[in-house]
């Protein structure tokens, strides 16, 4: 009930491509998904977040969908870039909760 | 100040040392946390600090004991560690009350036990 199911494990886009990364949840609690994006030797920094009561948000070329029918989300890159080339992790939230639950990660490359 | 930050950025210590990690935010946040991070592995949860008070400990072994002196500061003792402790442990912050600011995650320590 506790699990965030991630896919891809692994992406390689060419420059200026889509990367999509899916993310699937169990537990019908979690309110509140945000996306961090992790360099090699730094830590995790949110990206983008999006609450259940939303289907779709866009900052920048980073869009969050949302699914809350399927219980699944997904972040879109649009026009990828070789500098966005980190690991992207979902993750889910319970109301107040202090703990996040993460997805498994995807490492992204992309080609210039 | 929107950062946290972590002292030291790498040690090495031995399965006899004791050592301590260290973290540090100047945000107002209240929540504080440390999370262990395995080579190509999420953020895994170790403890969870509100108000300067213990709320979540993730069964972690008695080898790692965690402190939080004051609101800005949170840490991590070290005793005992096995190699397999070896990980990048990470410190993050998040106002309580406020769950969509989400967490500020420092850039960890690099940990390897000999």
């Amino acid at each position: 009930q506790q699990q965030v199911k991630q896919s891809p494990q692994s992406l390689i886009v060419q420059k200026g491509g889509i990367s999509i990364i899916n993310c699937a949840y169990e537990n019908t609690a979690f309110d509140y998904f945000p996306w961090y994006q992790q360099f090699p030797g730094k830590g995790p920094a949110l990206l983008i977040a999006i609450r259940p009561d939303v289907s779709e948000k866009k900052e920048g070329r980073f869009t969050i969908s949302f699914n809350k029918s399927a219980k699944q989300f997904s972040l879109h890159i649009m026009d990828s870039q070789p500098g966005d080339s980190a690991t992207y992790f979902c993750a889910a939230r319970r109301g107040s909760a202090r703990q996040l639950t993460f997805g498994s990660g995807t490492q992204l490359t992309v080609l210039p | 100040d929107t950062e946290v930050t972590q002292t030291p950025k790498h040690l090495v210590m031995g399965m006899t040392n004791k050592k301590s990690l260290k973290c540090e935010q100047h945000m107002g946040h209240r929540a504080m946390y440390w999370y262990k991070q395995k080579a190509k592995k999420p953020p895994e949860l170790m403890f969870v600090y509100s108000y300067e008070k213990l709320s979540i400990n993730e069964s972690v072994p008695s080898r790692f004991s965690p402190e939080c002196p004051n609101s800005s500061l949170l840490n991590l003792h070290l005793h005992a560690l096995q190699p397999e402790d070896s990980a990048l442990y990470l410190c993050a912050s998040s106002q309580v009350g406020r769950p969509l600011d989400g967490y500020t995650f420092g850039s960890g320590t690099r940990l390897t036990v000999v």
